[in-house]
């Protein structure tokens, strides 16, 4: 989607590998947030992040690290692989929590997979 | 802890019907509610919000209901078009759950296929 920018589209890793994903939004958004997505499991929240220096966990946090520095960037790094992250990984962003008639924003996903 | 039903199984209609797909959660008293769209291979793209104090939404071709008694919304696309076949989700606002930051969860989403 035009403005929210995830690279690499796909990406195949080993086991015990280190991974970062990379997230980037144009609209100075204050929030963003990383999402899974497996069959049967829906979209499930990893880490949101209300604003730069601001960060928590959601429902799946467990392997994953986040960082936010800049309010335009939210890089989701697996520090240690598993198989069980093979997934499709989607960051988001949104205005804010009191003007939520925007929805969110998604970009088009990272397939990662983790051999 | 909280919970969003989707029917997992595809709905398929003909063109031209009205499809109704239906969003079902336990254990919650969201203040908003939103429904997406994904096509394959695709990110979500937002559709609709609909507040608690609200009962029903229009967008074009788009309706939402929302009955916070029957914790139930359902969403009607009339005169469906081919082109409308894609996965639709429900999510759910959790602000009163999550200190004031605006977090989504989201059901697993139905399939609608439009058939011509």
């Amino acid at each position: 989607d035009a403005g929210i920018t995830q690279s690499p589209r796909y990406k195949i890793t080993e086991t015990g590998r280190q991974v970062t994903l990379m997230c980037h939004q144009t609209w100075s958004h204050s929030y963003m947030f990383w999402y899974r997505q497996d069959l049967g499991h829906g979209l499930r929240l990893i880490y949101y992040s209300a604003a730069a220096d601001i960060t928590d966990k959601g429902e799946v946090p467990d392997g994953y690290v986040v960082s936010r520095s800049k309010t335009e960037n939210f890089p989701l790094t697996l520090e240690s692989a598993t198989r069980s992250q093979t997934s499709v990984y989607f960051c988001a962003s949104s205005v804010s929590g009191a003007l939520a008639n925007y929805g969110y924003t998604f970009g088009s996903g990272t397939r990662l997979t983790v051999v | 802890s909280q919970k969003i039903e989707q029917n997992s199984e595809a709905l398929n209609i003909q063109e031209g019907k009205t499809a109704t797909l239906t969003c079902n959660y336990t254990n919650y008293s969201p203040a908003y509610l939103q429904w997406y769209r994904q096509d394959p291979g695709r990110g979500p793209v937002f559709l609709l919000l609909i507040r608690e104090n609200e009962k029903e939404k229009r967008k074009e071709r788009l309706k939402v209901t929302f009955d916070t008694t029957l914790k139930q919304s359902l969403f009607h696309i009339t005169a469906s078009q081919p082109a409308d076949s894609a996965t639709y989700l429900c999510a759910l606002d959790t602000t009163s759950f999550s200190g004031g930051y605006n977090k989504l969860i989201f059901g697993a989403g139905t399939r609608l296929a439009v058939h011509p």
